[in-house]
Order: C-alpha cells, then sequence, then structure tokens
C-alpha cells in the first residue's frame, strides 16, 4: 500500500517562511504534488515534482528527494490569504491516481 | 463558467434515502474521479473512470454506485444513505495526456456538501 505522513498543522506569521513536509512509503514511485484548499471550498493544483530537486512557482516553491521518499512545500512572504489546508500527493505503482496525505493546516497570523 | 460543476452543491436528506449527485465537466477530459473529505482525513477515493466503458473502484466504494452517462458526465448514487456518508463530495478530472511521467493534475469541482441525519 500506500502511505503519506504531513503535518496536521502549521503556524505562521505574515511575512514569514514556513515549510510543509511529507514523507511518503510507496512503490513504482512517479512524483509527488501539492494541492491547497480554502476552508470550504475546492483542492487546486499548486506543482509536481518528478525528480529530485526544487521547482519554483512564484512564492511557491516545492522540493523533492526520492532516495529520501521526502518532499515539502516552501511558502515565502506568508500573506493571510496563505491560509488553508495543503495536501501532498503521490502517483505511483503504474496508476495515475493520486494517493493524497491527509493534509496541512497552515495558519498564518498577522 | 465553472469547467467542472456539481449538482446539488448543499443537501439533507434522510437514512435509507437514495441520492444522486451528479458532475458535468467542459475541459474535455477523460477521466472523472469522485473523493470524500472528511475532516482530518484527506481526500478519499470512492470511484474513478477513465472513459465512458471504463468504471473503477477506489479505496473506499462500498455504498456507493456510479454512473458515466457521457464523457462529460459522472453521477454518484448513495442507493441507501447512512449518517457516516455525511462529508464533503468531490468530483475531479483529469487529462490522459500526462501518461506515465505525465502530472495528471486533478481539477475539482466545487463540492457537494452532503448530510444524511
Amino acid at each position: 500500500g500506500q502511505s503519506l505522513e504531513q503535518p496536521s498543522e502549521v503556524t505562521a506569521v505574515e511575512g514569514a517562511i514556513v515549510q510543509i513536509n511529507c514523507t511518503y512509503q510507496t512503490s513504482g514511485f512517479y512524483g509527488l504534488s501539492w494541492y491547497q484548499q480554502h476552508d470550504g471550498g475546492a483542492p487546486t493544483f499548486l506543482s509536481y515534482n518528478a525528480l529530485d530537486g526544487l521547482e519554483e512557482t512564484g512564492r511557491f516553491s516545492s522540493f523533492l528527494s526520492r532516495s529520501d521518499s521526502y518532499g515539502y512545500l516552501l511558502l515565502q512572504e506568508l500573506q493571510m490569504k496563505d491560509s488553508a489546508s495543503y495536501f501532498c500527493a503521490v502517483r505511483s505503482g503504474g496508476s495515475y491516481i493520486p494517493t493524497f496525505g491527509r493534509g496541512t493546516s497552515l495558519i498564518v497570523h498577522p | 463558467d465553472a469547467d467542472v460543476t456539481q449538482t446539488p452543491r448543499n443537501r439533507i436528506t434522510k437514512t435509507g434515502k437514495r441520492i444522486m449527485l451528479e458532475c458535468s465537466q467542459t475541459k474535455g477530459h477523460d477521466r472523472m474521479y469522485w473523493y470524500r473529505q472528511d475532516p482530518g482525513l484527506g481526500l478519499q477515493l470512492i470511484y474513478y473512470s477513465f472513459d465512458v466503458k471504463d468504471i473503477n473502484k477506489g479505496e473506499i466504494s462500498d455504498g456507493y454506485s456510479v454512473s458515466r452517462q457521457a464523457q462529460a458526465k459522472f453521477s454518484l448514487s448513495l442507493e441507501s444513505a447512512i449518517p457516516n456518508q455525511t462529508a464533503l463530495y468531490f468530483c475531479a478530472t483529469s487529462d490522459s495526456l500526462g501518461g506515465v511521467g505525465g502530472t495528471d493534475t486533478q481539477y475539482f469541482g466545487p463540492g457537494t456538501r452532503l448530510t444524511v441525519l
């Protein structure tokens, strides 16, 4: 089977940098995705890493280490609107279906 | 206009009732999915379909059934609703261009909040 671990909650102040970690156990790993979900809203795609290293998209970056089965989402210059839940998801094992983690609730304080 | 729509957006029903949740998409994607979200449990896959003639069970399909009426329409039914099916339900689509190395990005509808009394 597949399993993903991410912290349930992270808090930070506006303007700061925060890192949300995700560790996974799976076979036939293809890639790691990140999704953002505001309270009551639909999840939206943020990033995808198939290869080791850092992918940057504006204030958000995502990192993957395949050898460590580990990735993280880095949010810089935090804004109040970044308060949301963040889910990591893995594609693996010959399937196109992603398996989602339980999500990390990010709370940004003024 | 939204690319993935779900109806109804909210539904309150009673135990034992049959309920249908509908999903339509204008993205032209072949693949469609139904997820359930409970607080603290992330997104759990109920059923998925890679084309009109392809239906597959996900990790929590018991108590649910689906119908893929057309490429653009995928409906979820609860044959006899029970209170522990109270949850937020999301439909999603993805294209078939991702392949093994692709992202298979999921595009989610706005969700249906279902309450079973």
